[in-house]
């Protein structure tokens, strides 16, 4: 089955600063990879999202990157804020008729005052 | 629309027991699925279904059982809890896009 890897497990960036969270799947089929946000105690947000026929996106502050030949995306924030603070997810699926998405471990972004 | 809602928020169980975890979307989504998020662990699947009728195990699927009379509800049973459950469930729904949107949780104790 699918496996999602993410890394760092923490990241700790200075305010204005930009932060980079790496992400590799085993599945080449895969070809959905949706990000969420989870707040303290608050449930996971889907912030951004790419398909495996764009190689980049962006919104705002924030973008994603796909290497479907490494088999590996990563989320970029830029001008990193406090409020960007957070647990971020990355997830894997592909999207014939089970839509499962498969989550990587999780990274703690710090943004420093 | 509520979006995807759960109940109960909190609940505290002796090794064991039974009980139910409520899931309920109005966003006539085809997609639902259950996680439970462990420190450190990241988001695990649990169980899932395509449609009413139709579901499938996830990632981590002891111990645990699904249903899926209606488009709308998706309940997740314990038969018979173990400490090892202790964590907080969340309820996803997704509309065939990909992305799917997640309930409040349920943080459950064991005992």
């Amino acid at each position: 089955g699918e496996n999602v890897e993410q890394h760092p497990s923490t990241l700790s960036v200075q305010e204005g600063d930009s932060a980079v969270i790496k992400c590799t799947y085993s599945d080449s089929a895969s070809n959905y990879f949706p990000w969420y946000k989870q707040e303290l105690g608050k449930r996971p947000q889907l912030i951004i999202d790419i398909r495996s026929n764009v190689g980049e996106k962006k919104d705002q502050r924030i973008a994603v990157t796909l290497n479907k030949t490494a088999k590996h995306f990563s989320l970029h924030i830029t001008e990193t804020q406090p409020e960007d603070s957070a647990v971020y997810f990355c997830a894997a699926s592909w999207m014939d008729s089970s839509y499962k998405l498969i989550f990587g471990s999780g990274t703690r972004l710090l943004v420093r005052p | 629309n509520a979006g995807v809602t759960q109940t109960p928020k909190f609940q505290v169980l002796k090794t064991g027991q039974s009980m139910t975890l409520q899931c309920a979307q109005d966003m006539n989504h085809e997609y639902m699925s259950w996680y439970r998020q462990d420190p450190g662990m990241g988001l695990r699947l649990i169980h899932y279904s395509v449609g009413a009728g139709i579901t499938d195990q996830g990632e981590v699927p002891n111990g645990y059982n699904v249903s899926r009379s209606t488009t709308e509800d998706f309940p997740l049973r314990l038969l018979s809890a173990a400490p090892s459950q202790t964590s907080v469930y969340f309820c996803a729904s997704g509309g065939g896009q990909g992305f799917q949107f997640f309930g409040p949780g349920t943080r459950l104790t064991v005992l």
